[in-house]
């Protein structure tokens, strides 16, 4: 079973804060995906990365931005976090070249800023 | 740009009926998929059904299945003898072959089943 993890299911900062949140899959995917979830909206596509040091904007990264050092871990960095990036953030994974395109998705973290 | 749109935001069926999610999405292209994922109450999403647009042949999987209509533009996902278990939030995705082959969701329905 492909397993993907996110380090924190609930988290708490403050206004200002630098967060960081992890990602680890263990599948050895190419390609990673973070997206962040609101009632109403669905999800958003805020970066992905299509392999190691890579990486791609999504619809949304502003505020946000990506690290890919290694390929199992793809991580979420709010520089100064502001209230209005409350929200559960999903992050998932992908096999290149079976042609099914399925992504995998972690539990997802509920970041709350205040 | 493709969007995916769901027009019930909320929906709510007994046990054992049959219920219908409806889907649509807006595209040029030809070549793409389209997904149902689910996302139960604080648990991990996940892959429901697939369509290849290619394929003519609704997808099923046990009680899921789907009616695409390709020209109509129209995804919608039935589920058969509804159970508890598939309470959660039910959404419809869409990607590309081409390109980026980035996924794009729609808005989500919250389906519950009542007993």
């Amino acid at each position: 079973d492909v397993k993907v993890t996110q380090s924190s299911r609930y988290l708490v900062k403050r206004t200002g804060e630098k967060v960081f949140l992890e990602c680890v899959q263990d599948m050895d995917h190419e390609n990673m995906f973070w997206y962040r979830q609101d009632p109403g909206l669905g999800l958003r596509l805020i970066y992905f990365s299509y392999d190691v040091k890579m990486k791609e904007k999504g619809d949304i990264p502003e505020g946000y931005s990506v690290s890919r050092e290694k390929k199992e871990r793809f991580s979420l960095i709010l520089e100064s976090a502001s209230t209005n990036q409350t929200s559960m953030y999903l992050c998932a994974s992908r096999i290149l070249g079976t042609g099914l395109y399925e992504q995998y998705f972690g539990p997802g973290t509920r970041l709350t800023v205040t | 740009a493709q969007t995916v749109t769901q027009s019930q935001p909320e929906m709510s069926v007994q046990e054992a009926e049959t219920v219908t999610l409806s889907c649509t999405y807006d595209t040029s292209e030809n070549n793409y998929y389209l997904f149902w994922y689910k996302q139960p109450p604080s648990r991990q999403m996940i892959l429901v059904i697939r369509q290849e647009a290619y394929k003519q042949q609704n997808a099923t999987e046990n009680r899921f299945s789907v009616n695409f209509q390709k020209a109509a533009k129209s995804f919608s996902l039935k589920i058969s003898d509804s159970q508890l278990g598939d309470t959660a939030m039910y959404f419809c995705a869409f990607i590309l072959i081409q390109g980026a082959q980035k996924l794009v969701f729609g808005q989500g329905t919250r389906l519950t089943i009542n007993p």
